[in-house]
């Protein structure tokens, strides 16, 4: 079982540029997660996805952060534009079920923009 | 809507030393709690988890935790810290009674281990 695979694992951007974090969740689970981790504010669920279905978004900042999962093996974070303090590490996770199972993490991808 | 508080951002303690990493939760209704580790550069990874079967979890690495309903807490101990314990450790909840069953996690406790 590869875990859950996170693509890029870094990535260095300038204001105002288009970043797309890609997740590819663990085979089989029907549930995946995105969180956003910073030194201010710990870590934070942007979105989460059931049978590849948003169900709770109320985490995402504002309109300029995205997210799709076409299908129940990959999916995407989008920030446009983005700016300094969208800077951290995002990471996504998946489950069987809906948060009350074990939630496994990828390594994550650290995201600087100058 | 639930919440955990972690007491203490950072703990330090001696190798071979107990190991106790504080958590309170506040939820309607009891929860299912779990505490997570982070070791450097990497993602989380779950120690052990209480879905209200018995209040005394076991987990990986010789860690367990105890389910206080009276003192709504769920404390993290080791008895012998190792070398390679050192790492962040997350106490997150998850609101059987709503919803919504992210998980809801503290702001976490850097765990150091002095030779």
């Amino acid at each position: 079982d590869a875990g859950v695979i996170q693509s890029p694992r870094h990535e260095v951007t300038e204001m105002g540029q288009e970043v797309t974090l890609r997740c590819k969740p663990i085979s089989g689970h029907n549930s995946l997660f995105w969180y956003r981790q910073t030194m201010m504010r710990g870590l934070e669920l942007l979105i989460y996805f059931n049978n590849n279905v948003p169900i709770d978004d109320s985490g995402m900042p504002e309109d300029r952060f995205s997210a799709k999962m076409p299908n129940a093996s990959f999916s995407t974070l989008k920030i446009q534009p983005s700016e300094p303090r969208d800077s951290a590490v995002y990471f996504c996770a998946s489950s069987l079920g809906q948060g009350l199972n074990e939630q496994f993490f990828g390594p994550g991808t650290r995201l600087t923009v100058l | 809507a639930q919440s955990v508080t972690q007491l203490g951002s950072h703990v330090s303690v001696s190798e071979g030393a107990l190991v106790l990493l504080r958590c309170n939760y506040s939820s309607s209704v009891p929860p299912y709690l779990f505490w997570y580790v982070q070791y450097p550069n990497q993602g989380l990874q779950l120690l052990l988890k209480y879905t209200s079967a018995a209040t005394l979890v076991k987990g990986i690495n010789g860690f367990e935790a105890e389910f206080k309903k009276s003192e709504t807490s769920f404390h993290l101990t080791k008895p012998s810290a190792h070398m390679s314990d050192a790492a962040e450790y997350f106490c997150a909840v998850s609101d059987v009674d709503t919803g919504r069953r992210a998980l809801t996690f503290g702001s976490g406790t850097r765990l150091q281990v002095q030779p």
